[in-house]
């Protein structure tokens, strides 16, 4: 079935360095969300995107969603240890109006202080 | 966070045994999801509800049976509790389901399942 695949699955990065994560999707999606998952939590909504080529920034986060809308990128400048979680993209699938969200598997960062 | 609440937050029980699931909401949300967290699959979605006792299934919905008798009310039920359905267990609400700005999932704190 229809697959929204993340990478990496794990980075490890030093506190100041920057992170990226990357989701891809095999067919055209009509919008795509980001969530945050702290360790023993739950998932939190951080955004959402729905314009081909939309770039949106919070703070030290840039989201972008590719042109094609089959793929998004989240990259963290400057990672901090509060950035520590598991980041989920979610694809919603084009045309479907009582569809679902597809989640990819998601990425998990950690933080080295 | 908005007014969601799971119950119990966690559970064990053994093989064979049935096991219900409540989440309860104070948003008025038409929309409610019950997902499944495991290491290395990410949430899979089990069921939903687009209204009173308007449910369908998701991707992992063998095994699971759900009622929705009133809008605030989202019932996951394990008929007979297998060990394969050990996993953290996630409640979602959403205002709406559909359209290219389709609201966003609030998620519950999560019912932690073991089945021995």
């Amino acid at each position: 079935g229809q697959q929204v695949m993340q990478i990496p699955q794990y980075q490890h990065v030093q506190e100041g360095e920057d992170f990226t994560t990357y989701c891809n999707s095999s067919t055209t999606l009509s919008n795509i969300q980001w969530y945050k998952q702290r360790p023993g939590g739950h998932p939190v909504f951080l955004i959402q995107l729905v314009k081909s080529g939309e770039v949106k920034k919070q703070k030290r986060l840039t989201f972008q969603f590719g042109e094609a809308k089959k793929n998004s990128s989240l990259h963290i400048t400057a990672t901090q240890t509060t950035d520590v979680g598991t980041y989920f993209c979610a694809g919603r699938l084009l045309g479907r109006s009582q569809g679902n969200l597809i989640f990819g598997k998601g990425t998990k960062l950690s933080v080295k202080p | 966070d908005a007014g969601i609440t799971q119950s119990p937050r966690h559970k064990v029980t053994e093989t064979g045994t049935p096991v219900t699931l409540r989440c309860h909401q104070t948003e008025n949300h038409r929309y409610m999801y019950w997902y499944r967290q495991d290491p290395g699959h990410g949430l899979r979605l089990i069921h939903y509800s687009y209204g009173v006792k308007d449910t369908d299934k998701g991707e992992v919905s063998d095994g699971y049976s759900v009622s929705r008798s009133k809008t605030e009310d989202f019932l996951l039920t394990l008929e007979s509790a297998t060990s394969s359905q050990t996993s953290v267990y996630f409640c979602a609400i959403s205002e709406s389901n559909h359209g290219a700005g389709a609201n966003v999932l609030t998620f519950g704190a999560g019912s932690r399942l073991t089945v021995l």
